[in-house]
């Protein structure tokens, strides 16, 4: 079946560093999302994708929908602590319903 | 986006009872809700696809008869969990979908911890 491939599981940087994270699968997805959740929170959708080579900006959050369609990547820049959470990114599922694939997720933690 | 609710936020119950969360979509009509369950760092799972009006669909693995899941109105699906056991403790996050722009819109969660 579909599988999205997160990288990397977790990451440990400092206040103010850039960030750069991804999403790969050996299928072809035709929308990316990029949701980010808190502790003890629902998920929250950041940034979504729906052309091939898009590049969409949300304030500090930067994500490109891969040419080949099978990659996504996440940039957050200048880190503040309240980045922290896990981001994970998601497609819908193959067969025209409206679910969605989620990722395993990257660990964000930042040290001020 | 849409907004949901979901209530309880958290719940603590014995093991035996059944536990109903609700999943409220505030600002959008909802013919699909999405149930998910979460444990801890982990993804989220796919539990049920609630439909409006009818069955839900159920993942590979569900069991129907434990999480009873019921989709009266466009704004409410409900997930009963039957007989809860320790096992059944983690983190229920109701979502509504967007099918035009195939995203989704989750609620806050539920945490429930069955003794």
């Amino acid at each position: 079946g579909q599988q999205l491939n997160q990288s990397p599981q977790s990451m440990f940087i400092q206040e103010g560093e850039d960030v750069s994270m991804n999403c790969t699968s050996s299928s072809i997805f035709n929308t990316w999302l990029w949701y980010k959740q808190d502790p003890g929170e629902g998920p929250v959708l950041l940034i979504a994708l729906y052309k091939a080579g898009e590049l969409t900006s949300n304030g500090r959050l930067t994500a490109q929908f891969g040419i080949t369609r099978k990659d996504s990547f996440l940039n957050i820049s200048a880190s503040i602590p309240s980045d922290v959470g896990i981001y994970f990114c998601a497609g819908p599922s193959q067969g025209g319903s409206e679910k969605l694939v989620f990722g395993k997720g990257t660990k964000l933690t930042v040290n001020p | 986006g849409a907004v949901v609710s979901q209530h309880p936020s958290w719940v603590i119950c014995k093991s035996g009872t059944s536990v109903k969360i609700e999943c409220r979509s505030l600002d959008f009509q909802a013919t699909t809700m999405f149930w998910y369950r979460q444990f801890p760092k982990q993804s989220l799972m796919l539990m049920a696809t609630s439909n409006e009006g009818s069955k839900a669909t159920y993942e590979q693995g569900v069991e129907k008869d434990k999480f009873l899941i019921n989709h009266a109105s466009l704004t409410l699906s409900t997930l009963t969990v039957t007989s809860a056991h320790p096992e059944d403790s983690s983190f229920y996050i109701c979502s509504v979908g967007g099918r035009i722009q195939e995203t989704q819109y989750f609620g806050p969660g539920t945490r429930l911890l069955v003794l």
